[in-house]
């Protein structure tokens, strides 16, 4: 009965490769998010859909691309990975009607660049 | 100047004692809050919304004090899980929530 699931939980993996992480809720909600965490704590938005459309997207490298395939995945892919993208990738999702913008976040992606 | 401002802590209690967090906010647009937690290496974890002037979750209590622009968090008989860092996050509806670094609370034996 998992709310908000990501795969996978860790990535390790070297400077120049692609990967991907996906990330499913099955709470019905419309909207989705990408956050990443750092050394530093702080959590940072970096992308949102909403219902398959993207609504924000952060100042992000384009090495880092979202894709919706409907309204209950959201997937990061990176490209050519950078020692600085080691970070933990947390995904959220938010019911995003009836005024109710509560966050739900994923166990996250902890992603280490070797 | 940043969106809210809470003590980085760390707080630390005895098991049993009733812990209290401020949390000041510049935005006085703000109508509503979360409460979130964060255990470390985990992912946030929604503790309370807070839409009116409080809420009330068992051992823990929130207030909304807008003419002050602060919003308080009461945890009453701590015990050793409520260890963890508890963040204050404004309701910013669509746009993403804006996380600050959070008081960190550590309930001892």
């Amino acid at each position: 009965d998992t709310a908000v699931s990501q795969t996978p939980k860790y990535l390790v993996t070297q400077m120049g490769n692609d990967k991907s992480i996906k990330c499913e809720q099955n709470l019905g909600h419309d909207t989705m998010y990408w956050y990443k965490q750092d050394s530093k704590k702080f959590l940072k938005i970096m992308f949102s859909y909403n219902n398959k459309e993207l609504i924000i997207n952060e100042t992000v490298p384009n090495r880092f691309s979202p894709k919706s395939p409907d309204k209950a995945h959201l997937n990061l892919h990176i490209n050519s990975l950078e020692l600085g993208d080691s970070a933990v990738y947390f995904c959220a999702s938010s019911p995003g009607t009836s005024g109710r913008w509560e966050q739900y976040f994923g166990p996250g992606t902890r992603l280490t660049v070797t | 100047r940043k969106e809210v401002e809470q003590d980085p802590g760390p707080f630390n209690v005895p098991e049993g004692a009733t812990v209290a967090f401020n949390c000041t906010y510049s935005n006085s647009a703000s109508q509503s809050f979360f409460w979130y937690r964060q255990d470390c290496r985990k992912e946030p974890k929604l503790l309370m919304s807070v839409y009116s002037s409080g809420n009330e979750d068992g051992r823990f209590t929130a207030q909304l004090n807008r003419a002050s622009q602060y919003i308080s968090l009461l945890i009453r008989d701590s015990k050793l899980s409520d260890s963890a860092t508890y963040l204050c996050v404004p309701d910013t509806g669509r746009r993403a929530l804006t996380f600050g670094s959070g008081t960190r609370l550590q309930v001892q034996p």
